[in-house]
């Protein structure tokens, strides 16, 4: 089984500033993939950043970049320069297995003060 | 840059009525899926589908849903008798192969 652990229910950053939403996860599969959503008010899920576990390379863009630790099973992203309109649920997903099923974390919600 | 939709964006019904919540997924994927999030919870995984047939299932999913693609495009989830727990924003995603799905902007139900 998977699961994904998001141990920041909340976390607040000022406008400009950086921050770091973390994300550890528990998989047997050797192919799998991380994503971090945003959930705005609106809802609607809009995918932020992923990585593939087979690469490397840490993932980035834009603002948004993270820092993945495989052997830690650790996937947490940074947003620099935070502006208002980062301010959301971010959810962190694995996605793989054989049905290709995706598990959230709880998420984590995000402010930003102006 | 194609998108799921999905229709409505919100319903309201009454407790033990039937509802049906539509999704158009990107045309050209395999893989379809339906997710619920209650208000302040996590986002859940309902159901997958694959070459027609339900291919996992959670929990959740029991005899009250059911997921149909009617006509090639469509793919639905219906509640037979909604419950009060039933409230919550259903969405709707769509994948090709090994890569993100696509999620639809959520149907928020209401039952009242």
């Amino acid at each position: 089984a998977q699961t994904v652990t998001q141990s920041q229910p909340e976390m607040s950053v000022q406008e400009a500033e950086t921050v770091t939403l973390s994300c550890t996860y528990d998989t047997s599969e050797s192919d799998y993939y991380l994503f971090w959503y945003k959930q705005p008010p609106s809802r609607q899920m809009i995918l932020v950043i992923r990585q593939e576990a087979y690469k490397q390379q840490n993932a980035t863009e834009n603002r948004f970049s993270v820092n993945f630790q495989k052997a830690a099973k650790s996937f947490s992203l940074k947003i620099s320069d935070s502006q208002l309109g980062d301010a959301a649920m971010y959810f962190c997903q694995i996605y793989g297995g054989s049905q290709g099923n995706l598990i959230f974390g709880k998420g984590t919600k995000l402010s930003v003060k102006p | 840059e194609p998108e799921v939709t999905q229709t409505p964006s919100h319903q309201v019904t009454q407790m033990g009525q039937e509802v049906i919540l539509r999704c158009v997924p990107i045309s050209n994927h395999l893989y379809f899926y339906w997710y619920r999030q209650i208000l302040g919870q996590k986002v859940e995984f309902l159901v997958s589908f694959y070459n027609n047939e339900i291919s996992e299932k959670s929990e959740i999913f029991d005899d009250q849903f059911s997921v149909e693609r009617p006509d090639g495009s469509n793919f639905t989830l219906k509640i037979r008798s909604t419950k009060l727990e039933d409230s919550a924003m259903y969405f709707c995603a769509s994948r090709l192969t090994s890569d993100e799905q696509y999620f639809g902007p959520g149907t928020r139900l209401t039952v009242t």
